[in-house]
This record gives C-alpha cells, sequence and structure tokens, in this order.
C-alpha cells in the first residue's frame, strides 16, 4: 500500500526558514518525480514543485522560485521541501504528491497524496 | 504559464443528476489533464488521468474527455458522496498548473 506521509508543518516567522519531509513507503520511491502542492486557507490548490527520480532535475512556481528548495533522500525514501524567508502568503496545508509515472510530464497526473501538513507563516 | 479555466465555478444538483464540468486550457496541452476530488479537510483524490483514464477504485459514473484546449469531467448520476469541489490540472508543461475548482453542492 502506497504512504505519503508529511511532517515538519508548524508556526514559523516571516523572514525563518522551516523544512518539511514526506516520508514514502509502498512503492519504488527511486523510481519517481515526486512534487508538493499547496492550498492556503479557503483557496485552491497551487503547485509548488517536483523533482525526477534521480534528484538532478527540479522545477519550481514563480511564486516560490529562489526561497524553497525541493530535494530527496533516495535511501530513506523521503522527500523534503526547505523553506527559506517564507512569507505570509506562504501560509498554506503542504501536501506531497506522487508522479504516476517516471515523470510527471509523461503524463498520468498524480495518483497518490499525502495527508497535508500545515505551515502557518505569522510573527 | 498555461491557465486553466473552468466552469462553472459552482453549481447545485440534486442526486440522480447529470453533472458536466468544464476546464479549458489558455494553450494546447494534447491529454495532459487530470481531475481530482476533494472533501473539506481531505487530501485531493484521483479521479481521471490523461484526460480519460479512470483512476482504478473510481466509480464508473465518473468520466473524462476532451485533448488540445477543451476538457470535460462528467458524472453520469450524481450520488450523495459525490458532493465535492473538483479541480483540473495539467500535465503537459511546468508550472503544472490547477484550475480554479468547481463546487458542487446539494439542491
Amino acid at each position: 500500500e502506497v504512504q505519503l506521509l508529511e511532517s515538519g508543518g508548524g508556526l514559523v516567522q516571516p523572514g525563518g526558514s522551516l523544512r518539511l519531509s514526506c516520508a514514502a513507503s509502498g512503492f519504488a520511491f527511486a523510481t519517481h518525480a515526486m512534487s508538493w502542492v499547496r492550498q492556503a486557507p479557503g483557496k485552491g490548490l497551487e503547485w509548488v514543485s517536483v523533482i525526477n527520480g534521480a534528484a538532478d532535475t527540479t522545477f519550481y512556481a514563480d511564486s516560490v522560485e529562489g526561497r524553497f528548495t525541493i530535494s530527496r533522500d533516495n535511501s530513506k525514501s523521503t522527500l523534503y521541501m526547505q523553506m527559506d524567508s517564507p512569507r505570509a502568503e506562504d501560509t498554506a496545508v503542504y501536501y506531497c504528491a506522487k508522479c504516476r509515472r517516471t515523470s510527471c510530464q509523461m503524463g498520468g497526473g498524480f495518483d497518490f497524496w499525502g495527508q497535508g501538513t500545515l505551515v502557518t507563516v505569522s510573527s | 504559464a498555461i491557465q486553466l479555466t473552468q466552469s462553472p465555478s459552482s453549481l447545485s444538483a440534486s442526486v440522480g443528476d447529470r453533472v458536466t464540468i468544464t476546464c479549458r486550457a489558455s494553450q494546447g496541452i494534447s491529454s495532459a489533464l487530470a481531475w481530482y476530488q476533494q472533501k473539506a479537510g481531505n487530501a485531493p483524490k484521483p479521479l481521471i488521468y490523461d484526460a480519460s483514464s479512470l483512476e482504478s477504485g473510481v466509480p464508473s459514473r465518473f468520466s473524462g474527455s476532451g485533448s488540445g484546449t477543451d476538457f470535460t469531467l462528467t458524472i453520469s448520476s450524481l450520488q450523495p458522496e459525490d458532493f465535492a469541489t473538483y479541480y483540473c490540472q495539467q500535465f503537459n508543461s511546468y508550472p503544472f498548473t490547477f484550475g480554479p475548482g468547481t463546487k458542487v453542492d446539494i439542491k
């Protein structure tokens, strides 16, 4: 059974830092691209970032480019998101999601999502 | 970035109704489109991928169609558990944008 378990959310001050984790199990983690998606309170879904299985290719939404860094440790089957210099508008539930195929751009969308972790950016 | 629009933004329907939601892309995305269902407080649930492929375990009353710029999600006979918000998402190019969502509630 595929499971994605996010952790690391909480209250962070503007300009601070926070690292989110997503522990994966039940599938060949290293062979699938992984992504982060967020949802601000009462708002829609916003794609944030993606990383390929080999961890040598990443893409970001313009809204987080240069402030957030996605990474993964395939030996631990864990996805990360380092959030530096967060802003109030980064307050959201952050979900990790698994690409159905090796690359998300091969189609198939996200076939599994975690339950999400809430990040609140406030002083 | 590719923009996705959804219509309607919300609708009220009764159990048993046929419901159609449209997603339109600002440029062609072939069949690289997925649909998700989200209920309050829960993660999105995949319904359709590659525009028309039904996710395993999803009831056959859900179907997707379209290619290029115009896509449709259809629920053939709305059930009580289908009242939720539905999102489309494109996977043709980065950023993988979502539509704004369509909320389906009870009439």
